[in-house]
């Protein structure tokens, strides 16, 4: 079992839907958690940090955290298409990402 | 822009060769991350150094190795190159105060192939 999985993708909305992107993590006893966005040729950037159980929104972002589940999620709302890219889960203090979802959002 | 920043953005080596990736934290941070990122791959863990000591190491072999400087700018070093280390070498910088770890912020990368 990898540490961190996501979906692969592609992932395709249309302009102006919900993009719902998900991760799972195996060790327990993580306690920070992070997405970041990455376009092509590009190095990752930082969407949102999320530490406690629940939502935390930011925009039109919102991260989910179950612990219980070990599990964390992205929504994107009113997706645009310069939100068309790589959405990157990490977990824990040393970061270990996820392989990374590919989103395209479609006009 | 995050304040991290990498030299050199391209380098092109042959196996067997030896390679130095530097990286300059932003302003402040006193923690540094390498990762490796192959296409198509989410980045890997290579180390991380805190307060010019390792703390952690992802699953890499002895040729990766790392330094901290006082001012916490860092070098990750290859040795005997393989081909399979063609990748996007990225730092990432932060702050990090036991037992609360900030955000990692990332340099543009520095991208290397190997022949």
């Amino acid at each position: 079992q990898k540490e961190v999985e996501q979906n692969s993708g592609p992932l395709s909305v249309p302009e102006g839907a919900i993009a719902s992107l998900n991760c799972t993590y195996s060790d327990r006893g993580s306690q920070s958690f992070f997405w970041y966005r990455q376009y092509s040729g590009k190095s990752p950037e930082l969407i949102m940090s999320i530490y406690s159980n629940g939502d935390k929104e930011d925009g039109r972002f919102t991260a989910q955290l179950n612990k219980a589940s070990q599990y964390v999620s992205l929504l994107i709302r009113d997706s645009q298409p310069s939100d068309s890219a790589t959405y990157l889960c990490a977990v824990g203090h040393d970061m270990r990402f996820g392989a990374g979802t590919r989103l395209t959002v479609k006009p | 822009e995050t304040g991290v920043t990498q030299s050199p953005t391209h380098l092109i080596k042959t196996r067997g060769q030896q390679v130095t990736l530097r990286c300059s934290s932003q302003s402040g941070h006193n923690t540094v991350s390498w990762y490796q990122q192959a296409l198509g791959q989410g980045p890997q863990f290579i180390f991380q150094y805190y307060r010019e000591e390792e703390n952690g190491r992802g699953n890499f072999p002895p040729r990766f190795s790392g330094l901290q400087f006082p001012n916490y700018s860092s070098e990750l070093n290859v040795n005997a190159l393989e081909l399979d280390d063609s990748a996007l070498y990225l730092c990432a910088s932060s702050r990090r105060d036991y037992p609360h770890q900030e955000t990692q912020y990332f340099g543009p990368g520095t991208r290397l192939l190997v022949l």
